[in-house]
C-alpha cells in the first residue's frame, strides 16, 4: 500500500468546471505539498501545507491533519490547467503520490 | 520567488561515459537537496537527499557508486550517472530545502532528460 493514495488518477473535464482532486495519507507529516507537473516535465510547487487552508488565484487547497486528508481544488478550469497534479508529504522522509493527470477541454 | 536550476535540461550521452547534473538553488541557501528519478507515466521516486559538507543518503535500490552525488556548497548540488547505460535514460528532478522558510518550503528544479544510447 502506498503512503500517499490520490484520486481520481485521471480526469477530464469541460472548461469552466470545478476540481477536485483528493489526497490520502498514512504516515505522520511536517507539511503537506501539491505540485504541478506539465508534459515537458517541470515541477512547479502549488502550496506547501501544515493546516488548514491556503488560497492562489483559481487554487484551493485544504488539510485535515486528523483525517489524514487533502484537496486541490480547482475553481472556473481552463485548459492551460492541464497538467498532472501530485500530492507529496514531507516527514521523516518523502512520500509522493502517483498522480492525476488533470485534462481540461475547451 | 525562490528559484531552483538545474542544468543541463536535456543531455544525450552514449552507454559507458559519465553525465553530470547540476543542481543549484539561486537566490536562497539549501543545506539539503534531494535527487529525484521519474520513469514515463510514473510518479517521482526519491533516490537521495544531499547534505552539505556530508555524504548523501541514497534510498534503498539507489546505487551509491553508479549515482554519485556531491554537495560542495549551500547553492550548488552534482548528481554524477556513472557508465551510464540505457536503462538509466529517464527525467531527474532536483528540489532543495530553503533554510529561511521554516525549512520546510520546498522548490524544484526543471529537470534534466537523460538519454543513454
Amino acid at each position: 500500500k502506498n503512503e500517499v493514495e490520490q484520486s481520481p488518477q485521471n480526469l477530464t473535464a469541460q472548461e469552466g468546471e470545478f476540481i477536485t482532486i483528493n489526497c490520502s495519507y498514512s504516515v505522520g507529516i511536517s507539511a503537506l505539498h501539491w505540485l504541478q507537473q506539465h508534459p515537458g516535465g517541470g515541477i512547479v510547487s502549488l502550496f506547501m501545507l501544515s493546516s488548514g487552508k491556503k488560497k492562489h488565484g483559481r487554487l484551493i487547497a485544504t488539510i485535515n491533519i486528523q483525517e489524514k486528508h487533502s484537496s486541490l481544488h480547482i475553481t472556473a478550469s481552463h485548459p492551460r490547467d492541464s497538467a498532472v497534479y501530485i500530492c507529496a508529504v514531507t516527514g521523516n522522509q518523502f512520500y509522493f503520490g502517483t498522480g492525476t493527470s488533470l485534462t481540461v477541454i475547451p | 520567488g525562490a528559484v531552483v536550476s538545474q542544468h543541463p535540461s536535456w543531455v544525450i550521452c552514449k552507454s559507458g561515459t559519465s553525465v553530470k547534473i547540476e543542481c543549484r538553488s539561486l537566490d536562497f541557501q539549501a543545506t539539503t537537496m534531494f535527487w529525484y528519478r521519474q520513469f514515463p507515466k510514473q510518479s517521482l521516486m526519491l533516490m537521495a537527499t544531499s547534505n552539505e559538507g556530508s555524504k548523501a543518503t541514497y534510498e534503498q535500490g539507489v546505487e551509491k557508486d553508479k549515482f554519485l552525488i556531491n554537495h560542495a556548497s549551500l547553492t550548488l548540488s552534482t548528481l554524477t550517472v556513472t557508465s551510464a547505460h540505457p536503462e538509466d535514460s529517464s527525467f531527474y528532478i532536483c528540489s532543495a530545502r530553503d533554510l529561511g522558510d521554516s525549512g520546510n518550503t520546498i522548490y524544484f528544479g526543471e529537470g534534466s532528460w537523460l538519454t543513454v544510447v
